[in-house]
C-alpha cells in the first residue's frame, strides 16, 4: 500500500530557509517520478518540481525556479525540497504525489502535505 | 490566460447531475490531452478520480463510482467531469489537470455544493 509522508513544515521569517522531506513506502521509490505540489490558504493547486527516478530529469515551476531545489535518496526511499529565500507568497500546504510517466503523467498518490508559514 | 480555467463554483440538488467544466486555453487543443480530475475535500489531499482522452482510452480511479465520468467537447474546447445522482458526499472541490510543456497544470478548482 502506498504511502507518502510529508515532514518539516514550519514557520519561518521571509528570507529564510527550510527543508521539506517525504518518506515513501509501498512501492519501488526509484521507478517513480517525485513531485511537489503545494497548495496556498484557500488556493488551489500549483505544481511546483519533479524529480525523475534517477534525478536525471528535474524541472521547477517559475514561481520557485533558482530558490527551490528538489532532491531525493532513493536507498532511503526519501524526496526532499530545499527551501531557500522564502517568501510571504510561499505560504502554503506542500504535498509529496507520486507521478506516472507511463500513463500520461497520471498523479495518483498524495501525502496528507506539510503547512509552511512564511511571516514575520 | 490560464491553461485550464474552471468555474469557481457550481451548486446542484441531491439526484441531479452535475457538469464540471474544464476549458483549455486557445492553442492548447484538447484533443491532444489526457485530462485528469480529482476531487479534494477540507482538509484532506485530492484523491484521483478519473481520466478520459477518448471514448476509448479513459481511465476510472480505483473504487470510483462509475456515476463519475469524463468526456471533452471539442467545440469548446474542454473537458467535463459529468456526476450523476449526486450524493451530499460529493460536495467537494473538484480539479482538472494536464500535463503540458513538461509540466503538470491544475485548473484554478470548482467547489461543488450539494443542497
Amino acid at each position: 500500500q502506498v504511502h507518502l509522508v510529508e515532514s518539516g513544515g514550519a514557520l519561518v521569517k521571509p528570507g529564510g530557509s527550510l527543508r521539506l522531506s517525504c518518506e515513501a513506502s509501498g512501492f519501488t521509490f526509484s521507478d517513480y517520478y517525485m513531485i511537489w505540489i503545494r497548495q496556498a490558504p484557500e488556493k488551489g493547486l500549483e505544481w511546483i518540481s519533479y524529480s525523475s527516478g534517477d534525478s536525471t530529469y528535474t524541472n521547477y515551476a517559475d514561481s520557485v525556479k533558482g530558490r527551490f531545489t528538489i532532491s531525493r535518496d532513493n536507498a532511503k526511499n526519501s524526496l526532499f525540497l530545499q527551501m531557500d529565500g522564502l517568501r510571504a507568497e510561499d505560504t502554503a500546504v506542500y504535498y509529496c504525489a507520486r507521478g506516472l510517466r507511463f500513463f500520461d503523467w497520471l498523479i495518483d498518490y498524495w501525502g496528507q502535505g506539510s503547512l509552511v508559514t512564511v511571516s514575520s | 490566460q490560464a491553461v485550464l480555467t474552471q468555474p469557481s463554483s457550481l451548486s446542484a440538488s441531491p439526484g441531479a447531475s452535475a457538469s464540471l467544466t474544464c476549458t483549455l486555453r486557445s492553442g492548447v487543443g484538447v484533443e491532444t490531452y489526457r485530462v485528469f480530475w480529482y476531487q479534494q475535500k477540507p482538509g484532506s489531499p485530492p484523491q484521483y478520480l478519473l481520466s478520459y482522452k477518448s471514448d476509448s482510452d479513459k481511465w476510472q480511479g480505483s473504487g470510483v463510482p462509475s456515476r463519475f465520468s469524463g468526456s471533452i467537447d471539442a467545440s469548446a474546447n474542454a473537458g467535463t467531469l459529468l456526476i450523476s445522482g449526486l450524493q451530499s458526499e460529493d460536495e467537494a472541490t473538484y480539479y482538472c489537470m494536464i500535463w503540458h510543456s513538461s509540466a503538470w497544470v491544475f485548473g484554478g478548482g470548482t467547489k461543488l455544493t450539494v443542497l
